[in-house]
């Protein structure tokens, strides 16, 4: 099973910062088969962004996700307030397996 | 328009069976995996299994073989979630969701297990 580890748990940052996420996993994750979700309380969590770099439907330009190896990288160039939230990245290579998620709050 | 819609909240006892449903609308069900994944309260997200309503093809986490039963019924395009015998560490927020990265998420079922 792949193990994904996403630092830092707690992100404090404000408004028009940038918040860079990392997911780091245990394996190799084929096809780049990495997504990253939103979830704010009390929702159901979001799809941001799959294959690793791809976003996903009317996902705003200001989050982008990167690779490199088995580092996976969610970027929010300029956060906007309802952009605060947990985030959590995925592998759905095989036995898909989430990461323990990383929450950006207002600093 | 895509739509995953879940079946209501439950509160059930220590021991009992229960069986939630997802029911998809808006796209070809047969054609799509629906995951299932747990949340337990205040914590974060795990994935439980998976199945292709086409043909029933279902996976498991490991975590969850022998926990849980994942069905579907493409005559009225529900996907259902299934436990024999209730735990009160069972009690948790329960999603469907499209495909094996989770494009469309249902609104979610509160299972409660408490004695």
């Amino acid at each position: 099973e792949i193990v994904l580890t996403q630092s830092p748990g707690t992100l404090s940052l404000s408004p028009g910062e940038r918040a860079t996420l990392s997911c780091r996993a245990s394996q190799s994750v084929s096809n780049s088969y990495l997504a990253w979700y939103q979830q704010k309380p009390g929702q159901a969590p979001r799809l941001l962004i799959y294959g690793a770099s791809t976003r996903a439907t009317g996902i705003p330009d200001r989050f982008s996700g990167s690779e490199s190896g088995t580092d996976f990288t969610l970027t929010i160039s300029r956060l906007e307030p309802e952009d605060f939230a947990v985030y959590y990245c995925q592998q759905y290579d095989n036995s898909p397996t989430f990461g323990q998620g990383t929450k950006v709050e207002i600093k | 328009e895509v739509q995953l819609v879940q079946s209501g909240a439950e509160v059930k006892k220590p021991g009992e069976s229960l069986k939630i449903s997802c029911k998809g609308s808006g796209y070809s069900f047969t054609t799509y995996w629906i995951a299932w994944v747990r949340q337990m309260p205040g914590k974060g997200l795990e994935w439980m299994g998976i199945i292709y309503p086409g043909d029933s093809d279902t996976r498991y986490s490991p975590s969850f073989q022998d926990q849980v039963t994942i069905s579907a019924d493409k005559s009225i395009s529900t996907a259902y979630l299934q436990w024999s015998s209730l735990k009160a560490s069972d009690t948790a927020m329960y999603y469907c969701a499209l495909d094996w990265y989770l494009d469309y998420w249902g609104q979610g079922t509160l299972v409660t297990v408490s004695s």
